[in-house]
């Protein structure tokens, strides 16, 4: 099992261009999560899906858009990079124990630079 | 909204001593959590303690919980080099999201085990 992946790994962006994010997991877990890490600080939740067909805004959504394609994908595009953008995004689901216990798995990270 | 912060922001320790890494939060919590982030990687699922629960081992990591003073403390004993990495505390804050399993994650502790 993969686990959590993204794609690409790295990417650099000129102000103005856009791109998506691609994050896919096998776990079959109903929950995945988009997260941005600068340099100092914890992750910041951008956006979060439920379950296959729901989307929500987290902390920071501005500048960003969703696409839950299917219990396995969830997207992340932004339509106009903006330098404020630089940073680390990663992709998580979510497991529930049978316990009520629920704990995190994230993906690599894709590193982005806008410039 | 950062909930969690972690203290101190760095800790450099020998191999072999304890080290110990302190989390504070502001809201009502049902859990919080405790992830590692080796450097340019995601995070992983350390430990989780429930509200009602004061005290929690899992190997060398000991996590205490007090929710009067809203604080937690992880524990790591005996470090070793490969211990090197940031640790993050992440609370449930009640209603962030709307959705059980939304975290909110602090600016965590970079900690250095020299060998």
């Amino acid at each position: 099992n993969a686990g959590v992946t993204q794609t690409p790994k790295f990417q650099v962006l000129k102000t103005g261009q856009s791109m998506t994010l691609q994050c896919a997991q096998d776990m079959n877990h109903n929950s995945m999560y988009w997260y941005r890490q600068d340099p100092g600080m914890g992750l910041r939740l951008i956006y979060y899906s439920a379950s296959e067909g729901t989307t929500d805004k987290g902390e920071v959504p501005n500048g960003y858009n969703v696409s839950r394609l299917n219990k396995r994908e969830f997207s992340l595009r932004l339509e106009s990079a903006a330098p404020s953008q630089t940073s680390v995004y990663f992709c998580a689901t979510t497991w529930y124990f049978p316990t009520g216990n629920y704990e995190q798995y994230f993906g690599p990270g894709t590193r982005l630079t806008v410039t | 909204s950062q909930q969690g912060e972690e203290d101190p922001q760095a800790l450099s320790i020998q191999e072999g001593e304890n080290a110990t890494m302190n989390c504070s939060y502001k809201t009502s919590i049902n859990n919080l959590q405790w992830y590692r982030q080796n450097s340019g990687r995601g995070l992983v699922h350390l430990i989780l303690i429930r509200s009602n629960e004061r005290e929690k081992h899992s190997g060398r990591l000991r996590v205490t919980l007090d929710t009067s003073k809203k604080s937690s403390s992880l524990l790591i004993t005996a470090s070793r080099a490969a211990d090197t990495a940031s640790y993050f505390c992440a609370t449930d804050a009640e209603n962030y999201g709307g959705s059980q399993g939304n975290l909110i994650f602090g600016k965590g502790t970079k900690l250095s085990v020299k060998p």
